[in-house]
């Protein structure tokens, strides 16, 4: 059974640039979130898709923005790179489907590294 | 005061003791309860959901839970130096399943051979 993945695993960039984020939600799953984690602190959320659509969004500028593909993967773009940008990307996907609170349980996958210089 | 809240340690514990890590949550709407475990430079690892007052137990793992008090407790019997890692508390966002988390900072947790 694959699980989440995400690609690239590290990446460099410089102040001012843009970078896109790939990752492969978990078999039968149909709904991926993007988090940011900082050194030290917890994920944040960014947003979630489903059904190709931004179902819900965090505290974060449109500077950063997403797409669902019809086979539930996903990007995550950011534009104007700042230097607070660096963190590690996480994506976790879920199944939308059902009324018990389970479909809440998120799988993440192993994270993309962002370095902004 | 922070939606979510842990103590960000470190705990450290000796090998075969039980550890008790604590967090507490300010959303009363919330329903959803998660314990993921992140090894230094890894991803978060989901170890156990609880949805219902009392506790849940998965091997070596319980999660207890008390939604009148506002407060999701894991305890780890028998640790092991594997079991070194933080431990991340979540809990989903308002009411119903909204499927937004919100992440504590994450306990420190240090077993000692």
């Amino acid at each position: 059974d694959a699980g989440v993945t995400q690609s690239p695993t590290h990446l460099i960039k410089t102040r001012g640039q843009q970078v896109t984020l790939r990752c492969s939600p978990k078999s039968g799953h149909d709904t991926v979130s993007w988090y940011q984690q900082a050194l030290g602190q917890g994920p944040q959320f960014i947003f979630q898709y489903y059904e190709e659509e931004e179902r819900q969004r965090g505290n974060f500028p449109d500077r950063f923005s997403g797409h669902q593909f019809p086979n539930y993967s996903s990007e995550l773009n950011v534009n104007a790179l700042l230097l607070g940008d660096s963190a590690l990307y996480l994506c976790a996907s879920s199944l939308a489907s059902g009324i018990h609170p389970s479909y809440n349980e998120q799988f993440f996958g192993p994270g993309t590294r962002l370095t902004v210089l | 005061q922070k939606e979510v809240e842990q103590n960000s340690g470190p705990l450290s514990v000796p090998e075969g003791a039980i550890a008790s890590l604590n967090c507490t949550y300010s959303d009363r709407g919330s329903q959803s309860f998660f314990w993921y475990r992140q090894y230094s430079g890894k991803s978060p690892e989901l170890i156990m959901s609880i949805y219902s007052n009392g506790d849940k137990e998965d091997g070596r793992f319980t999660a207890q839970l008390n939604k009148a008090s506002q407060y999701v407790s894991l305890l780890i019997r028998d640790s092991q130096p594997s079991d070194s890692a933080t431990y991340l508390c979540a809990v989903n966002s308002g009411s119903g399943n909204t499927g937004k988390l919100i992440f504590g900072q994450g306990t420190t947790l240090q077993v000692k051979p």
